[in-house]
């Protein structure tokens, strides 16, 4: 089955602490995006990537960082910089060009 | 930058009703415009695409049309069912971005 992943579904940690989002993709895919969902804004971008080694940010990037060592991967880091870091995280991925986005099913981060 | 907005924010229907979801935009030279349903907690589906040459795409139920001089697309759906209920959000894209509404939270009552 091809489609895109992310771990965890929830996750929980204290103020102060860093915490990795894992985003993976099996959909051959060469871009691939971070947006975060708070009630009521929709969706912002984060980061996104359209090769591995490459990222750009989005309109929210401070406090976040990312990698993107491989096709499949993008991981985000959730730094302790982030002012308000509770949210519903979303990965997505596309074919460079035709740019139909796919989602993976989120992760709930709750910082307390 | 592009703003996208869309009206309703919520909407209420008895089932069996057809119904028409608005979504407008405010820069005309966008690339594709991609309709997504999602439910309470989930990601988003895709339902929907209409690349820039296009004026509308269909699937089953569901017909979204697309006017880049005005700013708007629309998202019909015909003959609801409770099972329609959920988010429906548009986004515009500019090629290496895209642009979110807010979204419509629709009810579709039995």
């Amino acid at each position: 089955d091809g489609g895109i992943t992310q771990s965890p579904k929830y996750l929980f940690r204290k103020e102060g602490q860093n915490v990795t989002l894992s985003c993976e993709q099996n959909l051959n895919h060469d871009a691939m995006y971070w947006y975060r969902q708070d009630p009521g804004q929709g969706l912002r971008l984060i980061y996104y990537s359209q090769i591995v080694n490459d990222f750009q940010k989005g309109d929210i990037a401070e406090g976040y960082s990312v990698s993107r060592e491989k096709k499949e991967s993008f991981p985000l880091t959730v730094t302790s910089a982030q002012k308000n870091p509770t949210a519903f995280y979303l990965c997505a991925s596309s074919i460079v060009g035709y740019v139909e986005q796919y989602f993976g099913p989120g992760t709930r981060l709750t910082v307390t | 930058k592009q703003e996208v907005t869309q009206i309703p924010a919520a909407l209420s229907v008895p089932e069996g009703e057809n119904l028409v979801l608005n979504c407008s935009f405010t820069d005309s030279a966008i690339y594709n415009f991609q309709w997504f349903r999602q439910d309470p907690g989930k990601g988003l589906t895709s339902l929907l695409l209409i690349q820039s040459s296009q004026r509308e795409q269909t699937s089953g139920r569901l017909n979204a049309s697309l006017d880049k001089s005005s700013g708007r697309s629309t998202l019909y759906i015909a003959a609801s069912q409770p099972g329609d209920s959920a988010t429906y959000l548009c986004a515009a894209s500019t090629g290496n971005q895209f642009y979110f509404g807010t979204g419509t939270s629709l009810t579709v009552i039995p």
